[in-house]
């Protein structure tokens, strides 16, 4: 079955400290793997996808097929990166869907 | 700029109502989606279109339905509103090709008293 895991529900930081959101998923064949961000009051919003493999504010992530992860990292937190946080999963072939896991929310403490 | 706009930000209605959400992207998308986001279950799939009058059902369908008669416009229909159906609801826009993102509008919060 095609799933994506965000096993944490809620992640505190304080500021300044290395950040990571994990990402687990199950899909059989190559995914297209994202990150959304949801900002206070704002719309959902792209973060990154892994096919560009870029550094937005700071994040990266890695795709890792060998152990099925995608996990989001920062090395400094800062406090506006307080949000909700989603992993989303976009099959390849013959699909339009995308699976979204159930979130991580991030608090960057001062 | 890119957009998707959803008819109303909030919205309460009584049990046993005919609901309807409408979104309306500007970007020429193929594709539009309906999803529910509810604290703890994340985005969950409601139906998706990836043409015009062409539907395809997601993970919760039960209870909805969906019209889309023209490709920049995507409406969510609760036939008879239920206290389960109270939620946020939220419309996506992407186009076709792979690696090309979704882009979301602002959210319904319906409540069904």
């Amino acid at each position: 079955a095609q799933r994506v895991t965000q096993p944490e529900k809620l992640l505190s930081v304080f500021k300044g400290a290395p950040v990571e959101l994990k990402c687990n998923y199950s899909y059989s064949g190559s995914p297209e793997l994202f990150w959304y961000v949801q900002y206070s009051r704002q719309r959902l919003q792209l973060l990154l996808r892994h096919i560009s493999r870029e550094s937005i504010k700071g994040f990266t992530a890695d795709l890792n097929k060998g152990e099925t992860s995608f996990h989001l990292k920062k090395p400094f937190a800062q406090e506006e990166d307080s949000a909700m946080y989603y992993c989303a999963l976009r099959g390849t072939s013959g699909t339009y869907k995308y699976i979204f896991g159930t979130g991580t929310r991030l608090k960057v403490l001062a | 700029d890119v957009k998707v706009t959803q008819s109303s930000r909030y919205l309460v209605k009584r049990t046993g109502e005919k609901v309807f959400l409408e979104c309306v992207q500007d970007m020429d998308h193929e594709n539009m989606f309906w999803y529910r986001q509810d604290p703890g279950l994340g985005l969950r799939l409601i139906y998706f279109s990836y043409d015009v009058k062409m539907k395809e059902k997601g993970d919760i369908p039960e209870g909805y339905s969906v019209s889309r008669e023209k490709k920049e416009r995507f409406s969510l229909i609760l036939e008879s509103a239920s206290t389960n159906q109270t939620s946020m609801y939220l419309c996506a826009s992407s186009p076709r090709q792979l690696g090309d993102t979704q882009y979301f509008g602002p959210g319904t919060r319906l409540t069904v008293l």
